[in-house]
């Protein structure tokens, strides 16, 4: 089954304390991207990458970091989590010709929050 | 800067109800404009999509129109069942980028 599989979904952690939250697609997609999920603002771009070395800031890229060693996994690091972090994140992935359509395949969610 | 906004942000209706869900955004140089559906604890299912050269697109009960010129699309949802309950999000994509605008969501309640 075409997924994107997001680790955790839930976690409640404390203020300074690293987190990577992993993001797998098993569809061989080119794209993959983060975004965040506030009250009242929509989701926003954290990071995207168009393939493996290749990433790139979006809106919101304060606090983060991002890697894309290989072509299925896109973990979001958050070296020193704050409490303005608190949110929903979502990683997506599409093929390349899909950017344009924005057909993005997405995760379920990963509900964090920082203390 | 693209904004995108969603009216009304929440929305309760007696099922059976047509309904009308807004977006409008302000910059008209758009690709596309797409509708989400959200539910709880799960990710987003791509309901419509619709080409900037397009004017509507259908896709059983529901019919979703856009506007360009105007900057406007609506999402209307004809009879509404209690299974319609979700929340709503309106997502363009820029001729120049390689991101979705998102508008921050209409939540909808359909009571039995």
């Amino acid at each position: 089954e075409a997924q994107v599989t997001q680790n955790p979904r839930y976690l409640i952690t404390v203020t300074g304390k690293k987190l990577t939250v992993t993001c797998s697609q098993n569809m061989n997609h080119e794209y993959m991207s983060w975004y965040r999920q506030d009250p009242g603002l929509g989701l926003r771009q954290i990071y995207y990458s168009m393939n493996v070395e290749v990433t790139d800031k979006g809106d919101v890229p304060e606090g983060y970091k991002v890697s894309r060693k290989e072509k299925r996994n896109f973990p979001l690091i958050l070296e020193s989590p704050s409490p303005n972090q608190t949110s929903l994140y979502f990683c997506a992935s599409s093929p390349p010709s899909a950017v344009w359509t924005g057909e993005l395949f997405f995760g379920e969610g990963s509900r964090l929050t920082v203390l | 800067k693209q904004e995108v906004t969603q009216i009304p942000a929440a929305l309760s209706v007696p099922e059976g109800e047509n309904l009308v869900l807004n977006c409008s955004f302000t910059d008209s140089a758009i690709y596309n404009l797409q509708w989400f559906r959200q539910d709880p604890g799960k990710g987003l299912t791509s309901l419509l999509l619709i080409q900037s050269s397009q004017r509507e697109q259908t896709s059983g009960r529901l019919n979703a129109s856009l506007d360009k010129s105007s900057g406007r699309s609506t999402l209307y949802i004809a009879a509404s069942q209690p299974g319609d309950s979700a929340t709503y999000l309106c997502a363009v994509v820029m001729e120049y980028g390689n991101k979705l605008v998102f508008g921050a969501g209409t939540i909808l309640r359909v009571k039995s």
